[in-house]
């Protein structure tokens, strides 16, 4: 399968920083990303969508201006956690796919301590 | 709100036997059902992606099957082996992003 490398696995940051976590497809070019967030016992939670070159879909209750995220080219994407805080500590992964093949393709996911 | 459901959470199994596992997933506006084997600190591996009702997939000695009109999919492994342990993901969903279940923890006893 493809691969897709996400850096970095773990940080630790003091509450009022700002974290970024990249996301690169290394061997396609992932037209489409995803962001997704797990807290304990809970299962992944789609975050936002990103299309390359277009602004970030996000869910509803994923503020946009506290998760920046960033597609700005066909191999890299990034998602800026911005003022952290103690309960944005968990756990993100990303996941990409090319043009509308259904199958998306998992980072290793961040492990985000805040605090 | 989209529910999918996995049960059992957690399962201990003996090297050797046969084992499976449900995922539930809501059977209107069905696109694709995705199953992913992900072990600690490594990536989510994707095993099948389903898409047709009576679908059955298999991999070496995991395999699948869908109901769509029913809203449930099976995971089986025959043989169970130590390197089956990991947690199995189920995930409903296409082209707008996955809507996953908390996954089923399965460890392989020798």
């Amino acid at each position: 399968g493809a691969v897709v490398s996400q850096h970095p696995s773990w940080v630790i940051c003091k509450s009022g920083t700002s974290v970024k976590i990249e996301c690169r497809s290394l061997d396609f070019q992932a037209t489409t990303m995803f962001w997704y967030r797990q807290f304990p016992k809970q299962s992944l939670m789609l975050m936002a969508t990103s299309n390359e070159g277009s602004k970030a879909t996000y869910e509803q209750g994923v503020e946009k201006d506290k998760f920046l995220i960033n597609h700005a080219s066909l191999t890299l994407s990034t998602l800026t956690v911005t003022s952290a805080h103690p309960e944005d500590s968990s756990f993100y992964i990303c996941s990409a796919r090319w043009g509308e093949v259904t199958e998306a393709f998992f980072g290793q996911g961040t492990r985000l301590t805040v605090v | 709100i989209l529910n999918v459901e996995q049960s059992p959470q957690s399962l201990h199994v003996q090297e050797g036997d046969s084992t499976n596992f449900t995922c539930s997933f809501p059977s209107s506006n069905f696109y694709a059902l995705h199953w992913y084997r992900w072990e600690t600190a490594k990536s989510p591996e994707a095993l099948f992606v389903m898409t047709l009702n009576g679908d059955e997939k298999k991999k070496g000695r995991i395999s699948a099957t869908l109901n769509t009109k029913e809203g449930y999919s099976y995971l089986y492994i025959k043989g169970s082996q130590p390197e089956d342990s990991a947690t199995y993901l189920c995930a409903w969903g296409g082209a707008d992003g996955l809507t996953f279940g908390k996954g089923t923890h399965l460890i392989i006893q020798p």
